[in-house]
């Protein structure tokens, strides 16, 4: 692995039905986030997590959930899916070390709720 | 209320030509202010980051200003290669690495 990556690549999903998307970075970055990207409306932040056991919510967390167990993982929950999230989802991470918080980002999950 | 915008939408401009994208705030005190690379398909790229207390950056062909009285940054892109078109996000880190507000981005498209 190189950098972060992220699983499914793209997945169409029944409306009430769970899902998790995966998030995997090796860079030993401790902040990590999840963002939704919608046409028009740019990368919204849905959860963050500083450190490792550390979650917190961002601008639109509601319907989602995440979990921090380890350092290289940040999966993404959608405990029960409705059309209104259907959109693209980044995971990004950074080293959260002072303020030089540059973020990398994954390749990115297209997910479509029916 | 909060906003950040980013001044067009899209923008087209003819090789060798300086482009300059423009990302306005209202309502936020960021301690630095951030710009990234989007291709299609793709997640964004950092390109740099502007502290408060900076007024320029650059780093080879790209110059980033930030006015915190104006609340504006600008990014520029001199000697604009086709290589260049992309979509271009600025972001503002809002709560020191907790937070970050993205703008929707500007599509910049290099004319050969």
């Amino acid at each position: 692995i190189a950098g972060i990556t992220q699983a499914p690549t793209s997945q169409i999903l029944a409306a009430g039905r769970r899902m998790t998307l995966r998030c995997t970075q090796d860079m030993r970055h401790n902040a990590m986030y999840w963002y939704r990207q919608d046409l028009g409306l740019g990368l919204r932040l849905i959860h963050y997590s500083n450190t490792a056991g550390t979650t917190g919510k961002g601008e639109v967390p509601d319907g989602y959930s995440v979990s921090r167990a380890n350092t290289d993982d940040f999966p993404l929950t959608l405990a029960s899916a409705v059309p209104s999230q259907t959109s693209v989802y980044f995971c990004a991470s950074s080293s959260g070390q002072g303020t030089y918080n540059e973020q990398f980002f994954g390749p990115g999950t297209r997910l479509t709720v029916l | 209320s909060q906003k950040i915008e980013q001044n067009s939408e899209a923008l087209n401009i003819q090789e060798g030509k300086t482009a300059t994208l423009t990302c306005n705030y209202t309502n936020y005190s960021p301690a630095y202010l951030q710009w990234y690379r989007q291709d299609p398909g793709r997640g964004p790229v950092f390109l740099l980051l502007i502290r408060e207390n900076e007024k320029e950056k650059r780093k080879e062909r790209l110059k980033v200003t930030f006015d915190t009285t104006l609340k504006q940054s600008l990014f520029h892109i001199t000697a604009s290669q086709p290589a260049d078109s992309a979509t271009y996000l600025c972001a503002l880190d809002i709560d020191y690495g907790q937070n970050f507000v993205f703008g929707p981005g500007t599509r910049l498209s290099v004319l050969p």
